[in-house]
């Protein structure tokens, strides 16, 4: 059975640093890796989709890598800004098993 | 575009009513929904899968004859919960993709259910 972990569970930093969230996954077969945040109260936005054939993907300050074979994805949020401020869930496509997410918090 | 609605975005009912959930993909066709439930500072659990035409798959632990699943068209999907309980009060969000498991899925906003 998949399972998903998320370290750390909450982080909270000043504006302009750069950081790095981590998701470990124990099922190596898992297909596509997907990177979500989700306001308070609110649905999920999607940030990055790494399919199994790429080994990361790069949207802005974001960057999000993919290692099957140790079971790991990062995301890297360069230069973090107060309205990155949210919960960063990833998930595997192959039926989205979520992790229990990163809550982060930047100050100005 | 890949727009995913819910309506309502929040209700507030009396224990023993049922309560429609609606989601729809607003500009694609969407062979595969799925719908989810939050608990508070928990993370997504997954409910079922509904593909159209056919029947939802669930998840073990989720009963099929309360959280009625109807997928009629490639646009819409609803979730009804039947005869709600204060346990159902959750989160539950909608996702649509493209086709099976192994596309990018796009989420709705979400609908804050409250039983009394």
């Amino acid at each position: 059975k998949q399972e998903v972990t998320q370290i750390p569970a909450a982080l909270s930093v000043p504006e302009g640093e750069n950081l790095v969230l981590n998701c470990s996954f124990t099922d190596s077969a898992i297909y596509n890796l997907q990177w979500f945040r989700q306001d308070p109260g609110k649905g999920l936005t999607s940030l990055l989709l790494i399919q199994s054939s790429q080994r990361e993907q790069t949207s802005g300050r974001l960057n999000a890598s993919l290692d099957k074979s140790s079971g790991r994805s990062t995301l890297y949020i360069a230069a973090s800004q107060p309205g990155d401020s949210a919960t960063y869930l990833c998930a595997g496509t192959d039926k989205l098993i979520f992790g229990t997410g990163t809550r982060l918090q930047v100050f100005p | 575009g890949a727009v995913v609605s819910q309506h309502p975005s929040r209700v507030i009912c009396k224990s023993g009513t049922s309560v429609k959930i609606e989601c729809r993909s607003l500009d694609f066709q969407a062979t595969t929904m799925f719908w989810y439930r939050q608990f508070p500072k928990q993370s997504l659990m997954l409910m079922a899968t509904s593909n159209e035409g056919s029947k939802a798959t669930y998840e073990q632990g989720v009963e099929k004859d309360k959280f009625l699943i109807n997928h009629a068209s490639l646009t819409l999907s609803t979730l009804t919960v039947t005869s709600a309980h204060p346990e159902d009060s959750s989160f539950y969000i909608c996702s649509a993709s493209l086709d099976s498991y192994y596309n990018e899925q796009f989420f709705g906003p979400g609908t804050r259910l409250t039983v009394l």
